[in-house]
């Protein structure tokens, strides 16, 4: 089946830092979706991204779809606390007849 | 808008017992997932609904697994008999129309013991 690799699998930062992450896939993805889960919760979606190419801000994040369409990379410029989670990449084949595919996850710590 | 309801919100059982989990989707939404997901993973697919009907279950364990959504709306999933591997969050999302982004409830976490 598809699998996506998202790196790096942890990061520890200061605040104030800006934060960069990525995914890689073998297969093509007509949509791709950044989530952040913090403990007992369930994922929220960050930002959504439908064509190739397409960079999207929001707020202090920003993501892109790549042109090839099997990666995407999200930003986080000049962190906080609140920042703090762990942050999914996760790809839909597209047709709205496929879950989606997530990646394992980035946890971002964020050091005092 | 609220969002996805799911109970119970943590469940402790014993290998071989039975368990079921609920979700009310968000009003509307016409597609519902059952995603499960173990600790340090990313979550994974197991059946996704298109209003009453089942447009994938191929990743769902059917000898132990099965998943209901009689009247489009709410959604029960049920293992019987659980297995030590089944213990992880059981998130259930949902879509306007599968096209749309999935947004996820907080999820029942199971314990096996």
């Amino acid at each position: 089946g598809q699998q996506l690799n998202q790196s790096p699998q942890s990061m520890f930062i200061q605040e104030g830092e800006d934060v960069s992450m990525n995914c890689t896939s073998s297969s093509i993805f007509n949509t791709w979706l950044w989530y952040k889960q913090e403990p007992g919760e369930g994922p929220v979606l960050l930002i959504a991204l439908y064509k190739a190419g397409e960079l999207t801000s929001n707020g202090r994040l920003t993501a892109q779809f790549g042109i090839t369409r099997k990666d995407s990379f999200l930003n986080i410029s000049a962190s906080i606390p609140s920042d703090v989670g762990i942050y999914f990449c996760a790809g839909d084949s597209g047709g709205g007849a496929d879950g989606l595919t997530f990646g394992k996850g980035t946890h971002l710590i964020i050091q005092p | 808008e609220a969002g996805v309801a799911q109970s119970p919100r943590y469940k402790i059982i014993e290998k071989r017992q039975s368990v079921a989990f609920w979700c009310n989707p968000i009003s509307g939404h016409a597609t519902l997932y059952w995603y499960q997901q173990i600790l340090g993973q990313g979550p994974k697919l197991l059946i996704q609904f298109q209003n009453n009907g089942v447009v994938d279950d191929s990743q769902l364990p059917k000898d132990r697994f099965s998943a209901e959504r009689l009247k489009g709306v709410d959604s029960t999933l049920k293992i019987q008999p659980a297995k030590l591997e089944d213990s992880a969050v059981y998130l259930c999302a949902s879509s306007l129309d599968g096209r749309q982004p999935q947004h996820f409830g907080d999820g029942t976490r199971l314990s096996i013991l």
